[in-house]
């Protein structure tokens, strides 16, 4: 089992530009979750999704903020337009039940 | 709701000695409960997890912890750590049944040599 897989694992952009984060949840898992993690904020929940349906988006800080996953294998958390406010390391997680979520590598963003 | 206190944002404890990390939680309803430990520059890793049954519950390197419902805490133990064990410490905690967890703020553990 490759675990949950994001990508890029780095990505650097400049303030303006669009940002797009995805990720590939362990197969079999029904459960994703999008978080954000900064010095200032600690871990933040973003979104998350039910059978590929989202739950709940209240962490999601804007309208600058978008998630999708338009299928159980895919999702994508979308950034447009980026800002230097919004650089942070991006995790993605699933689960399939309550047995605790794993966690992808994350993403670095850094908007300059 | 739930929610989770760690009362400690940094642990420094020398090699080879015992580490209690502390987690409080607050919740009206039947809870499960977790840690995490992150690595620098790594994503989270269950490091354990109590769901049901004993209360004593043990995980990944020598990590335990014990639920305790009247205290409503959730504390982390070893009796030696290592050096590699310096990280980030997180509890987390969901109500039976559900997917979402709540994150404490986390604790630094810093291993001295």
């Amino acid at each position: 089992d490759a675990g949950v897989i994001q990508s890029p694992r780095h990505e650097v952009t400049e303030m303006g530009q669009e940002v797009t984060l995805r990720c590939k949840p362990i197969s079999g898992h029904n459960s994703l979750f999008w978080y954000r993690q900064t010095m200032m904020r600690g871990l933040e929940l973003l979104i998350y999704f039910n059978n590929n349906v989202p739950i709940d988006d209240s962490g999601m800080p804007e309208d600058r903020f978008s998630a999708k996953m338009p299928n159980a294998s895919f999702s994508t958390l979308k950034i447009q337009p980026s800002e230097p406010r919004d650089s942070a390391v991006y995790f993605c997680a699933s689960t399939s039940g309550a047995g605790g979520q794993i966690f992808g590598p994350g993403t670095r963003l850094t908007v300059l | 709701a739930q929610s989770v206190t760690q009362l400690d944002s940094q642990v420094p404890v020398f090699e080879e000695a015992p580490v209690e990390l502390r987690c409080n939680y607050s919740s009206s309803v039947s809870v499960y409960l977790f840690w995490y430990v992150q690595y620098p520059n790594q994503g989270l890793q269950l490091l354990l997890k109590y769901l049901s049954g004993s209360t004593l519950v043990k995980g990944i390197n020598g990590f335990e912890a014990e639920f305790n419902k009247s205290q409503t805490s959730f504390h982390l133990r070893k009796p030696s750590v290592h050096i590699s064990d310096t990280a980030e410490y997180f509890c987390a905690v969901s109500s039976t049944g559900a997917n979402n967890l709540f994150f404490g703020t986390g604790t630094r553990l810093t291993v001295i040599p």
